[in-house]
C-alpha cells in the first residue's frame, strides 16, 4: 500500500513566522503535489513536483514555495505566514507510466491556523 | 481553463441510492475520478473512469459519463451510514495534473 505521510495534524502558527509543511511518500513516486483544501473551493493545487530538484507552479502558488531535495520528500513552505493561509493542506503523489491510470495517493492533511 | 463543478450537499436515506453529480468543461480530459474524503482523513480514490467509456460499474457504485454534456455522475446503491463523506471528482487532462470540483458533502440519515 501506499503510504504519504504529512508531519503534522494540526499547526498554529503566528502571522509572519516560516512554516515548513512536510510530506514524505514511501513508494518511490516521481510526481509530488501540493494542494490546499478550502470549504466550497475544491482542492486548489499549489505547486507540483516532477522529479528532485524540479519545481512547477499549480493555479495558486502565491506566498508559497516548495522544495524537493530528495525524491521522498517534498516540504511545503510559507515564507511569512498570513491569516489567508489558514486551511488544511493536502500532499499527495502518483508515479507516471503506470499504465492509463495514475490516481493520486493522499496524505492525510495538516490543517494550519494562522493567527 | 479547466473548471469542475459540483453541487455542495446531499442528503439521503440509509439503503436509498444516492447520485452525486459533477460537470467539468474541459474537453481534452482523459480519466476522471471519483475520490472521497472521510472527517480528518486525506482523499481516497473511489473509482476512476476512461473519457472513452459512458459506464463502469464496480459493485455498489456505478459512473456514467456523458462525454458531449460533460457530465459525470456516481451512483451509489444501497447507501449506508458509512458512505457519509465529502466526494469530489477530478479530471485529469494533459500530465499528471487533476482539477477538482468543490466536493459534495452527503449525509445518510438512518
Amino acid at each position: 500500500d501506499v503510504k504519504v505521510t504529512q508531519s503534522s495534524r494540526y499547526l498554529v502558527k503566528r502571522t509572519g513566522e516560516k512554516v515548513f509543511l512536510e510530506c514524505v511518500q514511501d513508494m518511490d513516486h516521481e510526481n509530488m503535489f501540493w494542494y490546499r483544501q478550502d470549504p466550497g473551493l475544491g482542492l486548489r493545487l499549489i505547486y507540483f513536483s516532477y522529479d528532485v530538484k524540479m519545481k512547477e507552479k499549480g493555479d495558486i502558488p502565491e506566498g508559497y514555495s516548495v522544495s524537493r531535495e530528495k525524491k521522498e520528500r517534498f516540504s511545503l513552505i510559507l515564507e511569512s505566514a498570513s491569516t489567508n493561509q489558514t486551511s488544511m493542506y493536502l500532499c499527495a503523489s502518483t508515479s507516471p507510466g503506470r499504465g492509463y491510470n495514475s490516481p493520486l495517493h493522499f496524505g492525510n492533511g495538516t490543517r494550519l491556523t494562522v493567527t | 481553463g479547466e473548471d469542475v463543478e459540483q453541487s455542495l450537499f446531499l442528503s439521503v436515506r440509509e439503503g436509498d441510492s444516492s447520485v452525486i453529480n459533477c460537470t467539468y468543461t474541459d474537453s481534452s480530459s482523459t480519466y476522471l475520478y471519483w475520490y472521497k474524503q472521510e472527517p480528518g482523513a486525506g482523499l481516497q480514490l473511489l473509482t476512476y473512469i476512461f473519457s472513452n467509456m459512458d459506464m463502469k460499474q464496480d459493485q455498489r457504485l456505478t459512473v456514467l459519463l456523458n462525454k458531449k454534456d460533460k457530465h459525470l455522475s456516481l451512483r451509489i446503491a444501497d447507501t449506508q451510514t458509512g458512505d457519509s463523506a465529502i466526494y469530489f471528482c477530478a479530471e485529469k487532462a494533459a500530465g499528471n495534473k487533476l482539477t477538482f470540483g468543490g466536493g459534495t458533502r452527503v449525509l445518510v440519515k438512518p
